[in-house]
């Protein structure tokens, strides 16, 4: 079974610093996608960037990216510039790809609570 | 442009009682799921659905019964609530083949069992 680990229960960051969120992975597959969600206060989940395991290239979405390591099963969040409106919990999240396996869901890890400071 | 969406957004019941979670989605989404998020333990998965009429167990199913009779609804029970079922519940939905991939959220239903 896979397993979503985030080791960073909180982290704060001040307006526009930047501030990396860490998340590893467990996964005997080659095919999966990877994603960060943003739980803001009003609990509404958002997908923040997703990233499929066959592309070397790191996803990038504006303001956020992230550092894809395969074969260190890790996949962390760089958040630059950061706003009062980045301030929310964030999950990472894995899918497997193979059909017949376990692609019907999302496993997540426990989240990270970002603070940010004016 | 509703996407997914729970009713209720707020509930209270007493142990013992039974109550029904509803969610609707309209993109024709094949999977839809149910999770429920509790501090500290992120979202755990407790029942899903590949398609209408098809079922099964998530990673916390105990206490909880579900159907999905039209593909566009999957619906949550309860039949005695307990204190430990205290929870923010979430329906997603996503497609099956795994194009497009990401799962859609609700907005949550927060449940307090006294």
């Amino acid at each position: 079974a896979q397993t979503v680990t985030q080791s960073q229960p909180e982290m704060s960051v001040q307006e526009a610093e930047t501030v990396t969120l860490s998340c590893t992975y467990d996964t005997s597959e080659s095919d999966y996608y990877l994603f960060w969600y943003k739980q803001p206060p009003s609990r509404q989940m958002i997908l923040v960037i997703r990233q499929e395991a066959y592309k070397q290239q790191n996803a990038t979405e504006n303001r956020f990216s992230v550092n894809f390591q395969k074969a260190a099963k890790s996949f962390s969040l760089k958040i630059s510039d950061s706003q009062l409106g980045d301030a929310a919990m964030y999950f990472c999240a894995y899918r497997s790809l193979n059909s017949g396996g376990s692609n019907y869901k999302l496993t997540f890890g426990k989240g990270t609570l970002l603070t940010v400071n004016p | 442009n509703a996407g997914v969406t729970q009713t209720p957004k707020f509930r209270v019941l007493k142990t013992g009682q039974s109550m029904t979670l509803l969610c609707a989605q309209d993109m024709n989404h094949e999977y839809m799921y149910w999770y429920r998020q509790d501090p500290g333990m992120g979202l755990r998965l407790i029942h899903y659905s590949v398609g209408e009429g098809t079922t099964a167990k998530g990673e916390v199913p105990d206490g909880y019964n579900v159907s999905r009779l039209k593909k566009q609804n999957f619906l949550l029970g309860l039949e005695s609530a307990a204190p430990s079922q205290t929870s923010v519940y979430f329906c997603a939905s996503s497609y099956g083949r795994p194009s497009g991939t990401e799962a859609f959220f609700g907005q949550g239903t927060r449940l307090t069992v006294v």
